[in-house]
C-alpha cells in the first residue's frame, strides 16, 4: 500500500457544485495533515490545515478520521478558480523524515 | 526575502552536462526540502536537510545527485552528467521546524524547470 493514495480523478464539475476528495494515508502514528493546492505549471500552494475535530474555511472543510486512516476535502458552491490539482500531504510521525505528498486530485470546474 | 527563492528559474542543458540548482530558503526555517516533479506526475522527495542533523538523502535517484546545504541556509542541488529522464521542475521547500504542530508547514518556492536536451 503506498504511503499516501488519492484518485487522481479528473473531477469534472459544474459550477456551483459541491465536490469532495478523499485521500488515505498507511501509517497509523502519522502526526499532523494538510491539504496543498497546486495550479498547472505552478508551485504547491498550503490550502488548509487538517484538525481531528475537523475544520472549515469558508466553501472548504477538511476532516480527519484516524480509525480509517483518511482524511476528506469537501469543496462547496464550486468555483471556476477552483480548477487546480490537489494534493494531500501528511507529516510521519518520526522526527526525522519529510513529509510525503499523495500524488494528488485533480479538479475541472465547467462553467 | 519573504518566500523561498530559487535559481535558475528555466536553464536549458545539453545531456552529459552538470547543472546546480540554488534555493534560499526563508529567514529562520530550519528545514529544506528538495523535491522533484515531471510534467504531469506528483511530487517525488529527493533530499531533506534539518538543522545540524544529517540529511536524509534517501530519495536521490542516482549517485548523479548531490546536494548540500551550507551555513544552515542556501541549499545547492548538483546534477551530474545530465540525462533526458532528469528533465522536470525541481521544487525546494522550507518549514521553521520539523517538530509537530503547525510549525511544519511547508512554503514551496516556484521552481527551476529543467530540460535536457
Amino acid at each position: 500500500r503506498k504511503e499516501v493514495e488519492q484518485d487522481p480523478g479528473p473531477f469534472n464539475v459544474p459550477e456551483g457544485a459541491t465536490v469532495a476528495f478523499n485521500c488515505t494515508y498507511s501509517n497509523s502514528a502519522s502526526q499532523s495533515f494538510f491539504w496543498y493546492r497546486q495550479d498547472c505549471r505552478k508551485e504547491p500552494k498550503l490550502l488548509m490545515s487538517v484538525y481531528s475535530s475537523g475544520n472549515e474555511d469558508g466553501r472548504f472543510t477538511a476532516q480527519l478520521n484516524r480509525a480509517s486512516q483518511y482524511i476528506s476535502l469537501l469543496i462547496r458552491d464550486s468555483k471556476l478558480s477552483d480548477s487546480a490539482t490537489y494534493l494531500c500531504v501528511v507529516t510521519p510521525n518520526s522526527g526525522n523524515t519529510p513529509l510525503v505528498f499523495g500524488k494528488g486530485t485533480r479538479l475541472s470546474v465547467i462553467a | 526575502g519573504a518566500g523561498v527563492s530559487q535559481s535558475p528559474s528555466n536553464k536549458v542543458t545539453e545531456k552529459g552536462k552538470d547543472v546546480e540548482l540554488r534555493c534560499d530558503p526563508i529567514s529562520g526555517h530550519t528545514a529544506l526540502y528538495w523535491y522533484r516533479q515531471s510534467l504531469g506526475q506528483g511530487l517525488e522527495f529527493l533530499i531533506y536537510f534539518q538543522g545540524n542533523s544529517a540529511p536524509d538523502k534517501s530519495g536521490l535517484p542516482s549517485d548523479r545527485f548531490s546536494a548540500e546545504r551550507t551555513g544552515g541556509s542556501v541549499s545547492t542541488l548538483t546534477i551530474q552528467r545530465t540525462q533526458q529522464e532528469d528533465s522536470a521542475v525541481y521544487l525546494c521547500a522550507s518549514s521553521l521546524t520539523r517538530g509537530l504542530g503547525s510549525g511544519n508547514t511547508i512554503y514551496f518556492g516556484e521552481g527551476s524547470w529543467l530540460t535536457v536536451v
